[in-house]
Order: C-alpha cells, then structure tokens, then sequence
C-alpha cells in the first residue's frame, strides 16, 4: 500500500536554528514528491517537486532532497514567518490516475 | 498565474439548509480535485475530477455533490449536513492527473455546520 509518513510531528527551533525535516515515502513508481508549506486555515502552499533520486530545490531558507526511500526538507536560519505546518505529499494511483496523497505534516514552531 | 480561488472562505449553515462552494482556476488545468481538511490532519481526497468528468469518489455521503459546468469550474453541493462536517474544504487543479505535475491549492472554505 502507498503510504507517506513524516517526522517528526512538532518541531520547535530557535531563530537561526537549523534542522531538517524527513518524509519517508513507499510507493510504486514515484510519480513525484511534493512539498507544501499550510498556515492556520488557509491551503496549502506549493513550495518544491522532485522527480528523482539525487535531485535537489532550493528557495531561499529550504533545501528539499530526494533519496530512493525519502526526502528532506532541510531550513537554514529559519525565521520566525517559517513557522507553519510542511506537508509532503506523494501520487499514489488509483483508477489509472495518481492521486496526489499527504503525510500527516510537521508542525514548525520558530521562537525569536 | 498559480491561482485557485475559492469562495466563500467563511460558511455557516444549519443542517436542512442548501448551500455550495465554488472554486475556479485559469491555468488550463484538466483535473480538479476536493480535499476536506479537520483541524491538525492532513487533506483527504474528497473527488477528483478529470477532463470535466468524475474519475474518483472516495466513498462519499451523498450529501457531497460535485459538479464540474467547465474546464475552469467545480462546485460543491451540499444538502443535510451533519455537524461533524465542519472542516476546510480545499479545492486544487493540476495539469493533468496522469503527469507528475504538482497540485495548487486554493485557500479553502471553512465551513461550520450548527
């Protein structure tokens, strides 16, 4: 069964902190993995795709990397506005069509 | 232009009332979805449609009606709902639902149902 799982479910940092985030992935034939970024009560933010092991997206303070097995997202210096929850999320199939399908996401906390 | 407009962002409905949600996107985009979101859980896939048509109905009451007038066009109906309704109701589109394209979300209708 496709499933996506992330870690860890709360995260909180200091400004200037850095970590990373991990979600772990099984499915068969990626069909790309996608990071999002969701504030309180509003959708979720496209932030990266990656199609295939080895590939990285940088935007400013985030790196996402993609392994055979799971991706990274990692934040550098992050700041008090990186606060939010990540989501990352995969296309499982269904039907004949894939389905983009979410872990259950990180929730950030950034402290000044 | 990577937008997904949903209105209205705020609903409050009573459990006999009639209501639906609209969501509209101008990127071309063939394949539509709904997602309903509950409070710290991720979004789960609600229906999907594909060149205007239904493709996915995970298991939904039929107090959930989709319709899809148009390519750029998906609507929510909703009839009788029960208060355990209550949630974000998300609306995405993306290229296609066969490629490896990403998603784009709009920022969702948080309905309360009383």
């Amino acid at each position: 069964e496709d499933q996506v799982t992330q870690s860890p479910e709360a995260l909180r940092l200091q400004e200037g902190e850095s970590s990373s985030l991990n979600c772990s992935y099984t499915v068969s034939g990626l069909r790309g993995l996608f990071w999002y970024r969701q504030d309180p009560g509003k959708g979720p933010e496209f932030l990266f795709t990656l199609y295939s092991a080895g590939e990285e997206k940088e935007k400013e303070r985030l790196k996402a990397t993609l392994t055979k097995k799971e991706s990274f997202l990692h934040i550098t210096a992050p700041k008090p506005e990186d606060s939010a929850t990540y989501l990352c999320a995969v296309r499982r199939t269904s039907g004949g069509s894939y389905i983009p399908t979410f872990g259950r996401g990180t929730s950030l906390i950034v402290h000044p | 232009d990577t937008e997904v407009t949903q209105t209205p962002k705020h609903l409050v409905m009573g459990m006999t009332n009639k209501k639906s949600l609209k969501c509209e996107q101008h990127m071309g985009h063939r394949a539509m979805y709904w997602y309903k979101q509950k409070a710290k859980k991720p979004p789960e896939l609600m229906f999907v449609y594909s060149y205007e048509k239904l493709s996915i109905n995970e298991s939904v009451p039929s107090r959930f009606s989709p319709e899809c007038p148009n390519s750029s066009l998906l609507n929510l109906h909703l009839h009788a709902l029960q208060p355990e309704d209550s949630a974000l109701y998300l609306c995405a589109s993306s290229q296609d639902t066969d490629r490896n394209t990403e998603a784009f979300f709009g920022q969702g209708t948080r309905l309360t149902v009383v």
